[in-house]
């Protein structure tokens, strides 16, 4: 079964560093990636999915992950972070197989210091 | 104007009571779905309706039983509550069941099983 893995559990950087969220993925064909961002009281919100084709895929906010299938991760970076993107970071995985079914990863706490 | 809502935003209750919360999506979205987040923010799908039909229940015990009255709304009623109920619970909608279909979030109701 398809699975997700987020090896940090809390990270903090500061204003204006940089940032790269880890994501792994176990899945035998090529899987359908995605990564959330849910603020403090809030709702999930989609920054950025991969399908197919470049694998380096642009999303909101900034964010960019790129899928590596000799890793099998799908890391999520940004340039330089600001305070607002203090939040849990979820990747998730979908496979053609189960239709609407996205299976999450346990989330990264990422932290802003001043 | 709020895309999916959910009410009550908190829920506190006895265990073995019964309860219900309620999603409305004015989206217009066909596919609706229920999320739960345990206290480790692990996010997992319990239901998904579609056109009003249920398309995925994931082994959630029959203690939980979603109903959608129409297509706007998705309400979950929980009988029998137990302590490990206590979650924080999504409703999501999305224009159609395939994966590649952004699901919009709504911003939680946390249920507290005393």
């Amino acid at each position: 079964a398809q699975s997700v893995t987020q090896p940090d559990i809390h990270i903090t950087v500061s204003e204006g560093a940089s940032l790269e969220l880890r994501c792994n993925y176990s899945y035998g064909a090529t899987p359908y990636l995605f990564w959330y961002v849910q603020s403090p009281g809030q709702g999930l919100q989609l920054l950025l999915k991969y399908f197919s084709g470049d694998t380096l895929v642009q999303g909101i906010k900034g964010f960019e992950a790129e899928f590596k299938r000799s890793q099998s991760s799908f890391n999520l970076r940004k340039p330089s972070v600001h305070w607002s993107d203090a939040a849990e970071y979820f990747c998730a995985v979908a496979t053609y197989s189960s239709a609407s079914k996205i299976i999450f990863g346990s989330g990264t706490r990422l932290s802003i210091r001043p | 104007d709020t895309a999916v809502s959910q009410t009550p935003k908190y829920l506190v209750t006895q265990m073995g009571n019964d309860k219900s919360i309620k999603c409305e999506q004015n989206l217009g979205h066909d596919t609706m779905y229920w999320y739960k987040q345990d206290s480790k923010k692990f996010l997992k799908i319990m239901f998904s309706y579609n056109n009003k039909e249920l398309i995925i229940n994931e082994t959630v015990p029959n203690r939980f039983s979603p109903k959608s009255p129409d297509k706007a709304h998705l309400n979950l009623h929980i009988n029998s509550l137990e302590l490990g109920d206590s979650a924080v619970y999504f409703c999501a909608s999305s224009q159609g069941d395939s994966f590649n279909n952004e699901q919009f979030f709504g911003p939680g109701t946390r249920l507290t099983v005393l």
